[in-house]
Parts: structure tokens; C-alpha cells; sequence
């Protein structure tokens, strides 16, 4: 079974530019949460989706932008890039349904660094 | 509001010592409690989790951590550390609802020395 599957896993781009990050979920998963990472800051939750909506949000301004997909594909945009979104973006899938489960799955991430 | 407290940001043990990360969380609620383990350039996958059953909690690769709720703590330890469980550790909480939403500690890096 394949697992959460993030692409680009590297990417740079420069000050003021936008970004796409894109999130394939484990197979049946119908969840999908992004979650940054940076040295600073540490993991930090950004979005959850369950079929198609937006259930819960963090803390982050409003150049941070997601949605997720019929087939429970998800994507993040960050749009004019700072140099402080430099991070590791981590997405992760789960099943619904089980309250003794809670398990997330995490994908490998997409790391970005913006110059 | 949930917090999650990290004590050491580095722990360095011996092969084959005790193996103990702490971590203190607050909630007005009980919660779920997580454990999640990142190696370098990888995700975190889960080591255990506490959803309410049974305190004493047994992990993969010979990790457990026991729920104390008097004391708000979730520690994780292991007998004997292996070179391999070199990693970064991260202590979570969540709340018992609908959201899977989690909130990290800032993370314990395990050095273990041969």
C-alpha cells in the first residue's frame, strides 16, 4: 500500500513568488492535514480537510491557502513568498471514523527555501 | 488552549542505557496523547499513541510511555537505547473531537553514543 505521497519534495524559489505543494493521500484516506516545519518555530499545524472542506485552520495569515480535491488529493499555495516560509511542509492523511485510531500518516514532506 | 512541554531539546544516552524523553502537556480536557518519531530527511511516523485505554502504553520498537494524569505528564522510555534509535522525538496532544488537528512539542533529538 502506497503511501502519502508529497511533490516536489525540494524546491526554491525567490522573495514574492507563489508556490504550489501537492499531497496524494494514502489510499481510502479521505483526511489530509499540512502541518510546517521550521527550526524556529517547530511543527506547526496549517489546515485540515475532510472531503473537500476545510475543517479546521491554524494560525497562519492569508497567504496560506489550500484545498483538497474529489479524489482526496490535496494542495497548499503560499503566495507572495517570504523568507521566513522557508520550512518543511508536511502533509498527512488519515482514516475517518475510528476514535481509538487517530493515527496520522506523514508523508516525507516538501521543503522549500526561499532566497 | 492545549500546550505541549518538552523537557531537553538534546538527550544523549549509551548504547544499550535507559532511554527517557519527557514530555508534560496541558488541556482543560483529557486528550489524546502521541509520540512521533522523525528520522533525518523524512516524515514523522508514529511510535504510540494514548487515546483513553489503558495508561501504560507500548509503542514499536520498544517504546512505551505511561499516562499520568495527576502529574499531566506522557514520558517515553525504553531498557536498553540502539544506535538506530538516533532520531528526533516529538510529543503531541490532541483534542477528543472531530478534529485530528495535533500540537507539537518542540522536539527531543536522542544522540546515542556507541
Amino acid at each position: 500500500k502506497a503511501g502519502v505521497t508529497q511533490t516536489p519534495r525540494y524546491l526554491i524559489k525567490t522573495r514574492g513568488q507563489q508556490v504550489t505543494l501537492s499531497c496524494s493521500p494514502i489510499s481510502g484516506h479521505r483526511s489530509v492535514s499540512w502541518y510546517q516545519q521550521t527550526p524556529g518555530q517547530g511543527l506547526q499545524f496549517l489546515f485540515e480537510y475532510f472531503s473537500e472542506t476545510q475543517r479546521n485552520k491554524g494560525n497562519f495569515p492569508g497567504r496560506f491557502s489550500g484545498r483538497q480535491f474529489s479524489n482526496s488529493r490535496s494542495e497548499m499555495n503560499v503566495s507572495t513568498l517570504e523568507l521566513g516560509d522557508s520550512a518543511l511542509y508536511l502533509c498527512a492523511s488519515h482514516i475517518e471514523g475510528d476514535p481509538l485510531s487517530r493515527e496520522l500518516f506523514f508523508g516525507e514532506g516538501s521543503r522549500l527555501t526561499v532566497l | 488552549a492545549q500546550s505541549v512541554t518538552q523537557l531537553g531539546s538534546h538527550v544523549s544516552v549509551s548504547e544499550g542505557a535507559l532511554v527517557l524523553l519527557r514530555c508534560n502537556y496541558s488541556s482543560s480536557v483529557p486528550p489524546y496523547l502521541f509520540w512521533y518519531v522523525q528520522y533525518p530527511n523524512q516524515g514523522l511516523q508514529l511510535l504510540l499513541k494514548y487515546t483513553s485505554a489503558a495508561t501504560l502504553v507500548k509503542g514499536i520498537n520498544g517504546f512505551e510511555a505511561e499516562f499520568k494524569k495527576s502529574e499531566t505528564s506522557f514520558h517515553l522510555t525504553k531498557p536498553s537505547a540502539h544506535m538506530s534509535d538516533a532520531a528526533e522525538y516529538f510529543c503531541a496532544v490532541s483534542r477528543m473531537d472531530s478534529s485530528y488537528k495535533l500540537i507539537f512539542g518542540s522536539g527531543t533529538r536522542l544522540l546515542v553514543r556507541p
